[in-house]
């Protein structure tokens, strides 16, 4: 079965540093890209980025080029979504999200997602 | 922002039907590239309802379905359930962009 379980709720301070994790679970890591989705409070859903992890190949958004970090490790079957300096901003929950490519591309499984709080 | 554009709120009595629209242009669902729902309730991670404008996934209720004309796209729900209640999201690939792009999300409530 596929499974994306991500790292839990963080609280931090502004300019504080954070990554989070979302491990998978049923699939070929190394096979299909992953990507990153925010959604600030009462916001919808926005993409971020997507990884490919077998080469670390990424590609960004551009309203997230620069402000985010995404790497992965094939050892243990995990990406991660990672800021230096945090902002109240980056307030919302992060959802990783496995992206399927056949005709067309979607993401099929989703994990449960890491909420983010950012204050001071 | 969104450049693909859902109604904010939409409702039903148990039973109805209920069609989400999602609108968008030439470089996105114009494009051809397909156009996928995902459904977010309270407290569970996002599911994928529809991919690929009318395909839908092994498990899904057969209440959900989806179309594409031209640049927009629909989600219908059928024989409406209280479980239904929560936000959905159309996506696709936009080319201008380069990138996948989410819809603004619609709120279905069950009267």
């Amino acid at each position: 079965e596929v499974q994306l379980v991500q790292s839990g709720a963080e609280v931090k301070k502004p300019g504080e540093s954070l990554k989070i994790s979302c491990k998978i679970y049923g699939y070929s890591f190394d096979s299909y890209w992953l990507g990153w989705v925010r959604q600030m409070p009462g916001k919808g859903l926005e993409w971020m980025g997507i990884i490919y992890p077998d080469d670390s190949e990424t590609r960004y958004s551009p309203s997230f080029q620069g402000q985010v970090t995404m790497s992965a490790d094939t050892s243990i079957n995990t990406a991660y979504l990672q800021w230096r300096s945090l902002k109240a901003s980056d307030t919302a929950i992060y959802y990783c999200a496995r992206l399927v490519s056949e005709s067309t591309v979607y993401f099929d499984h989703w994990g449960q997602g890491t909420p983010v709080t950012v204050s001071s | 922002q969104s450049v693909l554009t859902q109604p904010p709120s939409v409702s039903g009595a148990p039973g109805q039907r209920v069609t989400l629209s999602c609108t968008g242009s030439s470089s996105n669902i114009g494009a051809g590239h397909g156009v996928h729902w995902y459904q977010l309730l309270p407290g569970t991670a996002p599911k994928l309802l529809i991919y690929g404008d009318n395909n839908r996934p092994s498990g899904v209720p057969n209440r959900f379905s989806g179309s594409k004309s031209g640049t927009s796209a629909s989600l219908a729900i059928t024989g409406l359930q209280g479980e239904d209640e929560g936000d959905y999201y159309c996506q696709a690939y936009d080319s201008s962009l380069s990138g996948y792009v989410f819809g603004t999300g619609t709120k279905v409530t069950v009267l």
